[in-house]
């Protein structure tokens, strides 16, 4: 299984932009890239998800480079609300499951 | 709404006790899915479930039995609990291919 991989931590300003970035040079065509988010503890919560195209929704934006090795996750306005654990995930469009990594945890300073 | 319910929120138990872990969904989702996680770590998946009456290993499977008698509820068993087990479960469902899963808010297990 296509593996990724996040830096451990980033720390971010509030109000400020972030871009989380995840490289995933092994993903195949097929392989959709999902983004979870987890808040001290509670369950993961869904964040965005692309094959190709970039992709936007209420909550972020999903830059993903052309060559598909690499995608970047963009919160245009961090509030200390998205103090959490973000996960870069791949899932093949055959298979049911999806390959966790450590994911990277967001530090927003006020 | 609901959602996805986990029960107990907590426990603890001794070394070789059994328990049930449950899992309800209202969402009427096919998809169900049995996860741990260990301090620090991403989540690894245990059992899924595709549809009442069928369920599938997932990564790490040892230690564990599940069913799907009902779309609703997902039970995770364990049979002879190991500190090994000590972990937060964490249970989803997904209504189909593409849509994204959504999560309890798990079930934190001590074996001592």
């Amino acid at each position: 299984d296509a593996k990724t991989t996040q830096p451990n931590s980033m720390e971010s300003n509030e109000e400020e932009p972030v871009h989380l970035p995840c490289n995933h040079s092994t993903i195949s065509g097929t392989d959709y890239i999902h983004w979870y988010r987890q808040l001290p503890s509670q369950g993961p919560e869904y964040v965005i998800h692309g094959l190709t195209s970039n992709v936007n929704n209420r909550m972020a934006s999903l830059a993903i480079a052309e060559d598909r090795k690499s995608s970047t996750l963009i919160l245009h306005r961090a509030t200390l609300r998205d103090a959490a654990v973000y996960y870069c995930i791949l899932r093949p469009d055959s298979n049911y499951q999806l390959i966790w990594g450590a994911g990277t945890k967001l530090i927003i300073k006020p | 709404n609901a959602g996805v319910t986990q029960t107990p929120k907590f426990r603890i138990l001794k070394i070789g006790q059994s328990m049930t872990l449950q899992c309800t969904q209202d969402m009427n989702h096919n998809y169900m899915y049995w996860y741990r996680q260990d301090p620090g770590m991403g989540l690894k998946l245990i059992y899924y479930s595709v549809g009442a009456g069928i369920t599938d290993k997932g990564e790490v499977p040892n230690g564990y039995n599940v069913s799907r008698s009902t779309t609703e509820d997902f039970p995770l068993r364990l049979e002879l609990a190991a500190p090994s087990q000590t972990s937060v479960y964490f249970c989803a469902s997904k209504g189909g291919s593409g849509q994204p899963q959504h999560f309890g808010d798990g079930t934190r297990l001590s074996i001592l």
